[in-house]
């Protein structure tokens, strides 16, 4: 069974610029979600998608990141403009039922 | 307040040892309780997961779960350096239809020694 797969796996951009990730589920796993991880910290969860609905996006810094999962399949996530907070490895899940399997996530640097 | 606290570590121990990982919550809606490992450069991991109060035993790894204190802890019997990870304990509400938000603690970082 392929994992979850995560493109790129690591980007360097100036602040103020955009990004985005892009993230392909476990086939037929129907919840994706997308998480933030600092150096030295947990998983902070920011978006949540049950198909290709958003269930939970309370953490979602909204003036700055967006996401979408279209055909509740692949998924995007997008920072625009970037700031120097922003640096992290943001991590892509998928779940059929209770275990999350997480890809390897793309490791954002923003000077 | 933090929904989850755990001790970033790092915690170093010599090959053989027994490894006690713990964390604490705040949220009594938590049912759901996980260990995922995380090695440098990738995602975590799933480990053990645990649903009711009590422990659960997978080879030398033993999830142990207290709600009343809501405490849970993993425990790693015969510590080897390959388990030298990131583990991060992991939470999750009631749920009526699969796939909930999970909460993590901040993860703590072993390192086994030869």
């Amino acid at each position: 069974e392929a994992g979850v797969a995560q493109s790129p796996r690591y980007k360097i951009i100036e602040k103020r610029q955009s990004v985005a990730f892009w993230c392909n589920p476990i086939s037929g796993h129907a919840t994706l979600y997308w998480y933030q991880q600092i150096l030295g910290q947990g998983p902070k969860l920011l978006i949540q998608f049950q198909n290709n609905g958003v269930v939970d996006d309370s953490q979602l810094p909204k003036d700055r990141f967006s996401a979408e999962r279209l055909k509740g399949v692949d998924s995007t996530l997008k920072i625009q403009p970037a700031k120097l907070e922003d640096s992290a490895v943001y991590l892509c899940a998928s779940t059929a039922w209770r275990e999350a399997f997480f890809g390897q996530g793309t490791r954002l640097t923003v000077v | 307040q933090k929904e989850v606290e755990q001790d970033p570590g790092p915690l170093s121990v010599p090959e053989g040892a027994i490894v006690s990982l713990n964390c604490t919550y705040s949220n009594s809606a938590f049912q759901y309780f996980m260990w995922y490992r995380q090695y440098s450069r990738k995602g975590p991991e799933l480990l053990m997961y645990t649903y009711s109060s009590g422990n659960k035993e997978d080879g030398r790894f033993t999830a142990q779960v207290d709600k009343s204190s809501k405490y849970i802890s993993l425990f790693i019997r015969d510590s080897q350096p390959s388990d030298s990870a990131t583990y991060l304990c992991a939470m999750s509400g009631r749920q009526e239809t699969s796939g909930s938000r999970l909460t993590f603690g901040e993860g703590t970082q072993l390192t086994v020694n030869p």
